[in-house]
C-alpha cells in the first residue's frame, strides 16, 4: 500500500526566500505525480504534474523534481510571496490514476 | 472555461438519512474520481470512472456508499444511513484520461456534516 510522507508539516519563512519542500513515497510503482497547493476552505489547484519518466517540470517559480527509483520528489520555490502561503500536497498516481495523498505541508510566507 | 462544479457546497443531515452528491466535470474529460478529506485523515481516494464504468471501487469505505455516472458526464455519490464518521469534505475530480497520464483538475468540494 502506498504511504506519502511531507516534510516538514509546517514551514514559515520570510519574504524572498528560496524553498524546499519534500515529499517521499514506498512504492516507486508509479505513473505519475502531482503537486498541489489548498487555500484555507478551497479545493485543491494543481501546480505540476510529472510523468514517471520525467526528472522535473518548472512553471514559473515553481521546479518540480522526481526520482522514481528512491521514492523522491522536491517542489523548489523561488523568491516565495506571501500569497504562495498555503498547504502543499504532493500526490504519486497508480496506473488508472488515482491519487495517493500526503498530509501536506503548511507553508507561510511572512511580509 | 468551466471548472469541475459540485453541489450542494454545504449539506448538513441527520444521522440516519441518505445524502447524494454531485459532481459536474470538465467537458469532454472522460475520466472521473471521488476523493474524502476528513479531519486528520488527509485525503483519500474513493471511486474512479473512465466513461460510465467503474473499474476501481476500492476506496469506498463501506457498503453504504455507491456512485454513478450517466452519459459519461455527471457523477452522484449516495451515501446512504449516514453515520457520524461520513462527516467530510468530498471532492471530485476529473482528467481528459485516465493511465496517469493527465492531470487532475478538482472541484471546490461539498462539506458534509452528519449531525
Amino acid at each position: 500500500k502506498q504511504e506519502v510522507t511531507q516534510i516538514p508539516a509546517a514551514l514559515s519563512v520570510p519574504e524572498g526566500e528560496n524553498l524546499v519542500l519534500n515529499c517521499s513515497f514506498t512504492d516507486s510503482a508509479i505513473y505519475n505525480l502531482q503537486w498541489f497547493r489548498q487555500d484555507p476552505g478551497k479545493g485543491l489547484t494543481s501546480l505540476l504534474l510529472i510523468q514517471s519518466s520525467q526528472r522535473e517540470q518548472t512553471s514559473g517559480r515553481l521546479n518540480a523534481s522526481l526520482d522514481k527509483s528512491s521514492g523522491r520528489s522536491t517542489l523548489y520555490i523561488a523568491a516565495s510571496q506571501p500569497g504562495d502561503s498555503a498547504t502543499y500536497l504532493c500526490a504519486p498516481g497508480g496506473s488508472q490514476g488515482n491519487l495517493i495523498f500526503g498530509k501536506g505541508t503548511k507553508l507561510s510566507v511572512k511580509p | 472555461g468551466a471548472g469541475v462544479s459540485q453541489s450542494p457546497s454545504n449539506k448538513v443531515t441527520e444521522k440516519g438519512k441518505d445524502v447524494e452528491l454531485r459532481c459536474d466535470p470538465i467537458s469532454g474529460h472522460t475520466a472521473l474520481y471521488w476523493y474524502r478529506q476528513s479531519l486528520g485523515q488527509g485525503l483519500e481516494f474513493l471511486i474512479y470512472f473512465q466513461g460510465n464504468s467503474a473499474p476501481d471501487k476500492s476506496g469506498l469505505p463501506s457498503d453504504r456508499f455507491s456512485a454513478e455516472r450517466t452519459g459519461g458526464s455527471v457523477s452522484t455519490l449516495t451515501i446512504q444511513r449516514t453515520q457520524q464518521e461520513d462527516s467530510a469534505v468530498y471532492l471530485c475530480a476529473s482528467s481528459l484520461g485516465d493511465g496517469g497520464l493527465y492531470e487532475q483538475y478538482f472541484g471546490p468540494g461539498t462539506r458534509l456534516t452528519v449531525t
